[in-house]
Formats: C-alpha cells, sequence, structure tokens
C-alpha cells in the first residue's frame, strides 16, 4: 500500500530535550516536505527536499532541522524543543513533475512541549 | 508572494443542506488549486484539484471550478451528509514550485 508513515504519533517532551519525528514513504517520491498545522492558520511549511541531499528552508524553519540520506526518509529534528513548537506535524511527499500532483499527507504527529 | 483566504468557520448544516465554503487566492503564474479534507484525527487527504481556468474538479458530490478572472476556487457539494463532517482546506502551487500554500482551513460540522 503506498502511504507515508510517520513515528511516533504523539510525543510529550520537555524543553529542551532533543527530539526526531521520523518520516518514510514507499512511493518512490522525489519531493519530501513538513509542515507544522495550528488553529487558524492552516499549515505552513518547516522545510522541504527535492532529493537525496538537497534540503531547502520553507516558510517556518527556525528551531528546526532535516536531513535527506535516503530517498525514503526524511526525518525532522528539534535540537532543543520549545513551548511554541507545540503543534500537529505533517509529513508530505510527491513526484517531481507538473505542479498538479497530488501530494500525499503522513497521518500526523502531535507534539506537546512542556 | 502567493496566497489562499478561505472563509472562516466553523460552519454547521443540517444533513442534506447545500454546502459552499468560499476559496479565493493570490498568486505568480498559472497554479493548480487543491482542495483537501482532513478527517478528525488523520492526515489531509486530497479531494479534489484543477489544474488550469475553467476546470472543474470533482469528487463524492464535492466539486469546485477554477476561476481565473475571480481569482476563486469555490468548493460545493449540493447535499452534504453527517460523513463529511471535516476541515477543509483551500491550496494552490504555483508554477515549477513543489510547495503548497494552503489557506487557514474550514471546520464543517453535519448534523443529522
Amino acid at each position: 500500500e503506498a502511504q507515508v508513515t510517520q513515528n511516533p504519533r504523539y510525543l510529550i517532551t520537555v524543553t529542551g530535550k532533543k527530539l526526531t519525528v521520523t518520516c518514510s514513504q514507499n512511493m518512490n517520491h522525489e519531493y519530501m516536505s513538513w509542515y507544522r498545522q495550528d488553529p487558524g492558520l492552516g499549515l505552513r511549511q518547516i522545510y522541504y527536499s527535492m532529493n537525496v541531499e538537497v534540503t531547502d528552508k520553507g516558510d517556518v524553519p527556525e528551531g528546526y532541522k532535516v536531513s535527506r540520506k535516503e530517498k525514503r526518509n526524511f526525518p525532522l529534528i528539534l535540537e532543543s524543543p520549545s513551548p511554541n513548537q507545540t503543534s500537529l506535524y505533517f509529513c508530505a511527499s510527491n513526484p517531481w513533475g507538473q505542479g498538479g500532483n497530488e501530494q500525499f499527507f503522513g497521518p500526523g504527529t502531535r507534539l506537546t512541549v512542556l | 508572494g502567493n496566497s489562499v483566504t478561505q472563509m472562516e468557520g466553523p460552519v454547521t448544516l443540517s444533513e442534506e443542506a447545500f454546502l459552499t465554503i468560499n476559496c479565493t487566492y493570490t498568486a505568480t503564474g498559472y497554479p493548480s488549486l487543491f482542495w483537501y479534507v482532513q478527517y478528525p484525527g488523520e492526515g489531509l487527504q486530497l479531494l479534489l484539484k484543477a489544474t488550469k481556468a475553467d476546470d472543474k474538479g470533482s469528487n463524492k458530490g464535492f466539486e469546485a471550478t477554477y476561476r481565473k478572472e475571480t481569482t476563486s476556487f469555490h468548493l460545493e457539494k449540493g447535499s452534504v451528509q453527517v460523513s463529511d463532517s471535516a476541515v477543509y482546506f483551500c491550496a494552490l502551487r504555483s508554477g515549477s514550485a513543489r510547495q503548497l500554500t494552503f489557506g487557514s482551513g474550514t471546520q464543517l460540522t453535519v448534523l443529522p
């Protein structure tokens, strides 16, 4: 089954404790990205990657890191989480090509930083 | 830059009512337009899309027409069901960009 998976689905942590949210897709997509969803703000892109070893900042990259060592994986790293990073996070992927391609989303990771 | 403006929610309707969720956009070039739906506790799923002016996207009884002259992509359904209760997001992708720009989302609740 074609899908994007994320782990963990739920995470409660404390300020300053490094964490990683994993994302994996099995569709051989070149493009992957991370979004955060906050009430009234919709989804905002954090980082994206156009292919292996190619990453770039989205609209709200501060406080986050990513890596793309393999095509299928795109982990999101919070080196020193803060309460304002409490949010719902989505990973997404889509194939390279025309702009009308559908973007496939993971199920989301709900992060709470105390 | 690109932006998407959606009508604010929440929207509450009775079953079988007519639904319209307004969406307007600002974009460079000729964007592709999308409606995504998020059911409770789930990720976003593509509902429908349109890639050029005057195209109509449709799926599951929902439809939206790409109106370049009014820069709009309003979502409509003639008769909503309780199972349509979800958050609906309008989005665009402009030109060669791979990034989707989302509206703020509209919460729809359909009562039996």
